[in-house]
């Protein structure tokens, strides 16, 4: 299964600030996701990463909030903008190809202050 | 639109005890099903997975799910647990010619007591 490193695996913010967040995959992978899991909760898909095309979101979530970029098979980026206290959470990066069970990295853990 | 319902939120058991982790899903399609489990400090990791076939599935660190597809169910079970089987187990459904974006259950947080 493809090996995912995902960065910063944690880091406490200031208010208002914004953070960028890489995940990067040893091999090409069709589908990138960007996942956010709060505390007590289950996993909410944030956006499908395209591949050299805008992500695709999903409802509640916007690409001023959270901009992604995917300029190739094995790598993308996830920034959280202008971040609140309400943003603190575990953020996943997941890849899938052929309809495969989809493969986690280890997951960015983020506190806002 | 699918979704997933785990019934148990929070499990206690004390090693050796068996457990069985409730997962319904709703769906009308054909479904893949998935038990993702996710030890303290680390990333979720797949513990088994069903396609097709025989509806008894096994998975690593002796763990099997059974899929009955007249539930709509896909519980998890293990005959005897292990303090190292404390974790957060996550049940998840993709339907079968869709995306591969799978529909997650809330998570059931298992405490194993030595």
């Amino acid at each position: 299964s493809a090996v995912i490193s995902q960065k910063p695996s944690r880091d406490i913010c200031q208010r208002g600030t914004s953070l960028t967040i890489q995940c990067q995959v040893d091999s090409q992978v069709t589908m990138m996701f960007w996942y956010r899991q709060q505390p007590g909760q289950s996993l909410t898909l944030i956006a499908t990463a395209n591949q050299g095309s805008e992500a695709t979101y999903e409802s509640g979530f916007v690409i001023d909030k959270f901009p992604i970029s995917r300029p190739n098979l094995t790598f993308s980026t996830l920034t959280v903008s202008n971040m609140s206290p309400e943003d603190s959470s575990i953020y996943l990066c997941s890849v899938a190809s052929d309809n495969q069970p989809q493969h986690f990295g280890d997951g960015t853990r983020l506190s806002i202050l | 639109a699918q979704s997933v319902s785990q019934h148990n939120h929070h499990v206690i058991l004390s090693e050796a005890a068996s457990l069985e982790l409730g997962c319904n899903y709703s769906y009308g399609g054909t479904v893949n099903l998935f038990w993702y489990v996710q030890y303290p400090g680390q990333h979720l990791q797949l513990l088994l997975k069903y396609f097709s076939g025989d509806p008894l599935v096994k998975g690593i660190k002796g763990f099997e799910a059974e899929f009955i597809k007249s539930k709509f169910s896909f519980n998890l079970r293990k005959p005897s647990v292990q303090w190292s089987d404390t974790a957060e187990y996550f049940c998840a459904v993709t339907s079968t010619g869709g995306s591969y974006i799978p529909t997650f259950g809330r998570g059931t947080s298992l405490i194993v007591h030595p």
